[in-house]
């Protein structure tokens, strides 16, 4: 089955304490991306990758990373959580061509106290 | 960059009514435009899409519209069933690598059986 998928999905952590939610994919996407869900704000891009280790800002990237070193894999990082990285965090891949559509994962709810 | 708003923030209908969302943008190179449903506890899914360069689109009971000149688009789902009950976001994006979808601040649908 082609899918998305994310681990955790429900993480409760404390500030500072590092931590890396992993994103996989199977469909052999070449681009992938990272967004977060808040209440009233849609979904906004953290980072995205074209393609293996090119990797490039979205919208919000402050204190995140991420990598991609292999094609089926996008980890997000986050190296020092503070309490207003508290969202919903969505990978999702895509093909090149002329289909922009977007398979999300399941999404992983992050907690930090 | 781009700003996309949607209204209404909550819809209720009678089963077999039809639903109209609406959404405008206001990045005049955007030329994708993507309704996406999420169900509780799953991640977006696209459900229709429409290019810059049409007009209308419809896939079954649910159609999109798109309006250039006056940047706005709509979602219309007509004979509404229980199961169309859930949260839609439409989207914006320009047609380059980074595919960046900005999504509106979603619309809750609720079809009353």
């Amino acid at each position: 089955e082609a899918q998305v998928t994310q681990n955790p999905r429900y993480l409760i952590t404390v500030t500072g304490k590092k931590l890396t939610v992993t994103c996989s994919q199977n469909m052999n996407h070449e681009y992938m991306s990272w967004y977060r869900q808040d209440p009233g704000l849609g979904l906004r891009q953290i980072y995205y990758s074209m393609n293996v280790e090119v990797t490039d800002k979205g919208d919000v990237p402050e204190g995140y990373k991420v990598s991609r070193k292999e094609k089926r894999n996008f980890p997000l990082i986050l190296e020092s959580p503070s309490p207003n990285q508290t969202s919903l965090y969505f990978c999702a891949s895509s093909s090149p061509g002329g289909s922009y559509e977007q398979y999300f994962g399941p999404g992983t709810r992050l907690t930090v106290t | 960059g781009e700003n996309v708003e949607q209204h209404p923030s909550t819809l209720s209908v009678q089963e077999g009514d039809s639903a109209v969302i609406k959404c405008t943008y206001s990045d005049s190179a955007s030329n994708y435009f993507p309704w996406y449903k999420q169900e509780l506890g799953k991640g977006p899914q696209l459900i229709i899409d429409i290019r810059s360069n049409v007009g209308e689109k419809k896939d079954q009971r649910i159609a999109v519209t798109l309006n250039k000149t006056a940047k706005h688009f709509s979602l219309h789902i007509t004979e509404t069933q229980p199961e169309d009950s859930a949260v839609y976001f439409c989207a914006a994006s320009r047609d380059t690598g980074r595919r960046a979808l900005t999504f509106g601040s979603g619309t809750r649908l609720q079809v009353q059986p």
